[in-house]
């Protein structure tokens, strides 16, 4: 199964931009790299997720490299409430069907 | 309101007995899952479906066992041979293919 690496923790100051990055030098080709955050003793939430093309929705930005080795989440103007941990996971499909790994993710703290 | 529902939300238990979690949706969707989290940690795959009445073994099934007899539910039991059952269990459920997951908002599990 494919594995992802995250720094284990970074912090940004309110407003400014929030890259983080990952690595999944061991995906294949048809899987897709999903960000999920959670928030302290929440069920994580689903923020984007995309295959080659880079992806923008309301809450983030996915930009996935050419080689589709890493990706960078990019929260563009972050807040006191994006404080939390950030999961970068690839969906692996199977013949028994997807799996969703998690790995330790990322703890971003946002400082006034 | 469609959603994922976990239940209950805390939930004690002395050890050696076997205890059940429950996990409803109202979604429509085929595949969903079982994790469990343990402080500090990310989430790990103990059991998924993607269809009714069937399920695989995840990176964790060792002392546990599911059921999935409807689409809605995804029952989880851990049994009293999980070692360390005491933990933050969440599940989650999407439809096939690559699309988000949903998550429901947890059971905290402590066995005395």
């Amino acid at each position: 199964d494919a594995k992802t690496t995250q720094p284990p923790s970074m912090d940004c100051a309110e407003g400014r931009a929030a890259n983080l990055p990952c690595n999944h030098s061991t995906i294949s080709g048809n899987e897709y790299v999903y960000w999920y955050r959670q928030i302290h003793s929440q069920g994580p939430q689903y923020i984007i997720h995309g295959l080659k093309n880079n992806e923008t929705n309301e809450m983030a930005s996915l930009i996935i490299t050419e080689d589709r080795k890493s990706s960078t989440l990019i929260l563009p103007h972050a807040t006191l409430r994006d404080t939390a941990v950030y999961y970068c996971i690839v969906r692996v499909s199977g013949s028994s069907g997807d799996k969703l790994t998690f790995g330790t993710g990322t703890r971003l703290a946002v400082r006034p | 309101d469609g959603g994922i529902t976990q239940s209950p939300k805390y939930l004690f238990r002395k050890e050696g007995q076997n205890v059940t979690l429950s996990c409803e949706q109202n979604l429509n969707h085929d595949a969903m899952y079982w994790y469990r989290q343990d402080p500090g940690q990310g989430l790990r795959l103990i059991y998924y479906s993607q269809i009714v009445n069937d399920f695989q073994k995840g990176d964790i099934a060792e002392g546990y066992s599911v059921s999935r007899e409807k689409k809605e539910s995804f029952p989880l039991t851990v049994t009293s041979a999980q070692k360390n059952p005491t933990a933050f269990y969440l599940c989650a459920s999407s439809h096939q293919g690559n699309t988000e997951a949903f998550f429901g908002q947890g059971t905290r599990l402590t066995v005395v």
